[in-house]
């Protein structure tokens, strides 16, 4: 079993849609980071966190310690937010999931 | 200019050959990283290091090597690489302090094939 699962794998929406990415582990940790993958490759730090929410500009983070659950919420889509998102658990190390494939449609 | 960055981005070689892939950084950081990525399957760390007397291996190092030769670089050697060890690697690093601890920074990757 996967230490660390991602809902969905691929998410298609159209733009301007409000859109969640879930993630789920089994393991315990001191945070939880949200990374997002361009298409050209290169992997940018969204958020970290270890309790609660943050939000930045159209993106909100939230974790919920008891239930091993965080999810990635994308208001107003747009385009430009089409990459891969990833979820990683840290302990000690980071643990990854899969990613979410998002591609957002004009 | 990049804050961490890796030569080279891009590498054919074939089986048996030694290569080595270079990551430096001037973010001044402490921790160094060497991930892989193959599709379908999440990042998976290779080896890491703390700080230059510091090396450890992580889920996957069987078939590789590193070196710190300096606080600002970590190398990724492949002393013989064979086909199975194609795929997208990425250095990053994360400050053992300051604002953005435990935050990790990425490399933009180096495409692997072997062939």
């Amino acid at each position: 079993k996967n230490e660390v699962e991602q809902s969905p794998q691929n998410l298609t929406a159209q733009e301007g849609e409000f859109i969640t990415i879930n993630c789920s582990y089994s393991v315990g940790i001191s945070a939880l980071h949200w990374l997002q993958q361009h298409p050209g490759g290169g992997i940018v730090s969204l958020f970290m966190l270890s309790s609660g929410k943050k939000k930045h500009g159209r993106l909100i983070a939230t974790i919920n310690i008891q239930e091993k659950h965080s999810s990635l919420h994308i208001t107003a889509s747009h385009p430009r937010d089409s990459a891969v998102y990833i979820c990683a658990v840290r302990q000690g190390n980071l643990i990854f999931g899969k990613g979410t494939k998002l591609s957002v449609k004009p | 200019d990049a804050d961490v960055t890796q030569t080279p981005r891009n590498r054919i070689t074939k089986t048996g050959k030694r290569i080595m892939l270079e990551c430096s950084q001037t973010k001044g950081h402490d921790r160094m990283y060497w991930y892989r990525q193959d599709p379908g399957l999440g990042l998976r760390l290779i080896y890491y290091s703390f700080d230059v007397k510091d090396i450890n291996k992580g889920e996957i190092s069987d078939g590789y090597s590193v070196s710190r030769q300096a606080q600002a670089k970590f190398s990724l050697s492949l002393e013989s690489a064979i086909p199975n060890q194609t795929a997208l690697y990425f250095c990053a690093t994360s400050d053992s302090g300051g604002s953005s601890y435990n935050e990790q920074f990425f490399g933009p990757g180096t495409r692997l094939t072997v062939l």
